[in-house]
C-alpha cells in the first residue's frame, strides 16, 4: 500500500498569505496525484489533478507541483473562503490512498 | 449538472447489513467509472471500492473485501454498495463519487455526493 503522509497537520494563516501543503509518498507515483478541498460540513471538491492540472471553476490561487515522491500544493494569496481540509490522493495502484488532510484555518 | 444522492445510510447493529444507494443524474452513467469513499467522524478520507462504467471491472480496499459489493445499473443510473457482516470500525459518511473516465485506472473524482451516514451499534 502507498502511504501519503502530508504536512503540516494544521495551519493557522492570515489571509493573502501564501499556504504550501506538501504530500510525500511511500514510493514513486508517478502523475496520478491528486487534491482535493474539503470545507466543514461539505463533501470534498476536487482542485488539482494529475498533480499541476487545474480544474474549472477553481480560482487560479490553487496550484499543484511535485514528481516522484513529492508533491506540494499552494495557495497563494489566502482567502477566508479557503478555510478548509486538504486531501492528496494517489490513484497511480490499488488500494488507493489518501493523505491524512491538513487543515487551514484562517486567522 | 452532474448530481449525485446517496441514500439508505442509518443505524445498523453489529453483524447487519445495509445497502447503499446513489442515484446519478446529469451525465451519461454508463460511460464513467463510479466509486464509494467513507469518512470516519472526523477523521480522513477512505477509499472503499470501484466500479468500471461496464461494471465489469471492481476493486476493492482490504477493509472491506469479502464484505461489501460495489454494482450498478445503468437502467437506473444507480450506484449501490452492499453492505453485510457490519463492524463498529465501518461507521462513517459514505460518499459516492464519479470518476472522470470509464476506467478505472489513474483518473480523479470529479464529482462527490453529499454522502451518508452508517452507524454501527448496538
Amino acid at each position: 500500500e502507498i502511504v501519503l503522509t502530508q504536512s503540516p497537520d494544521f495551519q493557522s494563516v492570515t489571509p493573502k498569505e501564501k499556504v504550501t501543503i506538501t504530500c510525500r509518498a511511500s514510493q514513486s507515483i508517478g502523475s496520478s496525484v491528486h487534491w482535493y478541498q474539503q470545507k466543514p460540513d461539505q463533501s470534498p471538491k476536487l482542485l488539482i489533478k494529475y498533480v499541476s492540472q487545474s480544474i474549472s471553476g477553481v480560482p487560479s490561487r490553487f496550484s499543484g507541483s511535485g514528481s516522484g515522491t513529492d508533491f506540494t500544493l499552494t495557495i497563494n494569496s489566502l482567502e477566508a473562503e479557503d478555510a478548509a481540509a486538504y486531501y492528496c490522493h494517489q490513484s497511480s495502484s490499488f488500494p488507493w490512498t489518501f493523505g491524512q488532510g491538513t487543515k487551514v484555518e484562517i486567522k | 449538472e452532474v448530481q449525485l444522492l446517496e441514500s439508505g445510510g442509518g443505524l445498523v447493529q453489529p453483524g447487519g447489513s445495509l445497502r447503499l444507494s446513489c442515484a446519478a443524474s446529469g451525465f451519461t452513467f454508463s460511460s464513467y467509472a463510479m466509486t464509494w469513499v467513507r469518512q470516519a467522524p472526523g477523521k480522513g478520507l477512505e477509499w472503499v471500492s470501484v466500479i468500471s462504467g461496464s461494471a465489469g471491472t471492481t476493486y476493492y480496499a482490504d477493509s472491506v473485501k469479502g464484505r461489501f459489493t460495489i454494482s450498478r445499473d445503468s437502467s437506473k443510473n444507480t450506484l449501490y454498495l452492499q453492505m453485510n457482516s457490519l463492524r463498529a470500525e465501518d461507521t462513517a459518511v459514505y460518499y459516492c463519487a464519479k470518476k472522470d473516465s470509464i476506467a478505472v485506472a489513474g483518473t480523479p473524482f470529479d464529482y462527490w455526493g453529499q454522502g451518508t451516514l452508517v452507524t454501527v451499534s448496538s
